[in-house]
């Protein structure tokens, strides 16, 4: 059974720019989230969606944002990249009804 | 506001003794607790959970108790193992879930 699969898992921005980065939930997860860890801070919430609608929100500002489709891929933005949104960012699927996450490898996003 | 809070940044403890991992929460509304274990350059991995209707649950090496009243969790693993040296996140559910900033456990040898 293939694991939740982030992509890419290294990326370099420059100051300014957009990032998409993509998630794919195992298979029959429906409910997907997305975590920012950075040293120091832990792992803080960025969203959650469930059935392509967003269910949680954490508190970031709106430069980042994320969808989820109808095959429970995910998908999540941000936009005007700042130095300190550098960091790796972290996808987790689970099953409905289940609390215990599977987290991805997760993608390093650098910011320049 | 940190709702789940790990205070202890590292921890060492010698291989074969018992690793006490400690979490304090702030929201009496969580219903349910979880441990992580991360290394480096990987996702965490889910260790152990519980629900807060119980006080303990106990899974091998690994039992994680639950102290409602003092809003305290603790996860202890006996004997301790060098596989064990790893960042420990515990983590909080009331809808979303809630992570602390994480212990990092060295097993000396």
């Amino acid at each position: 059974k293939a694991g939740v699969t982030q992509t890419p898992r290294y990326l370099i921005k420059t100051r300014g720019q957009q990032v998409t980065l993509s998630c794919s939930p195992i298979s029959g997860h429906r409910s997907v989230s997305w975590y920012q860890q950075t040293p120091g801070q832990g792992l803080q919430f960025l969203f959650e969606y469930f059935s392509e609608t967003q269910r949680n929100k954490g508190n970031f500002p709106g430069r980042f944002s994320g969808r989820q489709f109808s095959n429970s891929r995910s998908e999540m933005n941000v936009s005007t990249l700042e130095l300190g949104d550098s960091a790796l960012y972290l996808c987790a699927s689970r099953p409905t009804g289940d609390y215990g996450y599977t987290f991805g490898s997760g993608t390093r996003l650098t910011v320049v | 506001d940190q709702q789940v809070k790990q205070n202890s940044p590292s921890l060492s403890v010698q291989e074969g003794r018992i690793s006490i991992l400690n979490c304090d929460y702030t929201n009496s509304m969580f219903d349910y607790f979880l441990w992580y274990k991360k290394y480096p350059a990987e996702g965490p991995t889910f260790l152990i959970s519980i629900s807060s209707i119980k006080d303990k649950n106990e899974d091998g090496r690994f039992t994680v108790f639950l102290n409602k009243s003092a809003k305290h969790l603790s996860l202890h693993i006996v004997p301790s193992q060098p596989g064990d040296s790893a960042v420990y996140f515990c983590a909080a559910s009331k809808g979303k879930i809630i992570f602390g900033k994480g212990t990092r456990l060295h097993i000396l040898p």
